[in-house]
């Protein structure tokens, strides 16, 4: 198993433009999550998502969208790009099941938003 | 919300000595508390997690505590070596009506000296 991937490893951005930040995990994990990873800080969670159809709002969705139309997808939407969004992007998937139900990480995206 | 707060922000050790990075919680709903390690460019992975109804949890070198009554949580790494020089997040999180959402402290940068 790959387990989670990402695409791209590294994107540089004008002010105002869009990208989408690809994620795909092959553990057949029903959860889904998009942190975000400032320089020194923690992790944020922007969005998640409990299956195929179904997403909700992390602590910082503001400036992001998300889909998720297979349970193996799980794309991050950045509309008209700011500084501020200037990061590193994680995306996560755990089973769901249990109590532990341990995320696991893919290896990052690195955006730069000039 | 959940806040976690992590300390020290930086904790340098001698190779063979013993580390200790403490975190407290404010969620007393919160029964899900792991720690994660994250090399310098690569993604966090989970190194070891305690749910609350456990107040200690060992693994080799490594151990968590969970004072739940002070709402606080500690991990302790022995006989250091410096392939322990990482980055060490925790996180805690409570089982919702959704994903379990985990909110990460800002980090301990361990540097192991030889």
């Amino acid at each position: 198993n790959a387990g989670v991937t990402q695409t791209p490893k590294f994107r540089i951005l004008k002010i105002g433009q869009s990208m989408t930040l690809q994620c795909t995990q092959d553990m057949n994990h029903n959860y889904m999550y998009w942190y975000r990873q400032d320089p020194g800080m923690g992790l944020k969670l922007i969005y998640y998502s409990v299956g195929a159809g179904i997403t909700d709002k992390g602590e910082v969705p503001n400036g992001y969208n998300v889909s998720r139309s297979t349970t193996e997808d799980f794309p991050l939407r950045l509309e008209l790009a700011a500084p501020s969004q200037t990061s590193v992007y994680f995306c996560a998937s755990s089973s769901g099941q249990g109590i532990t139900d341990t995320q696991y990480f893919g290896p990052g995206t690195r955006l730069t938003v000039l | 919300g959940e806040n976690v707060e992590q300390h020290p922000s930086t904790l340098s050790v001698q190779e063979g000595d013993s580390a200790v990075i403490k975190c407290t919680y404010s969620d007393s709903a919160s029964n899900y508390f792991p720690w994660y390690k994250q090399e310098l460019g690569k993604r966090p992975q989970l190194i070891i997690d305690i749910r609350s109804n456990v107040g200690e949890k060992k693994d080799q070198r490594i151990a968590v505590t969970l004072n739940k009554t002070a709402k606080h949580f500690s991990l302790h790494i022995t006989e250091t070596q410096p392939e322990d020089s990482a980055v060490y997040f925790c996180a805690a999180s409570r089982q919702g009506g959704s994903a379990r959402q985990l909110t990460f402290g800002s980090g301990t940068q361990l540097t192991v000296l030889p």
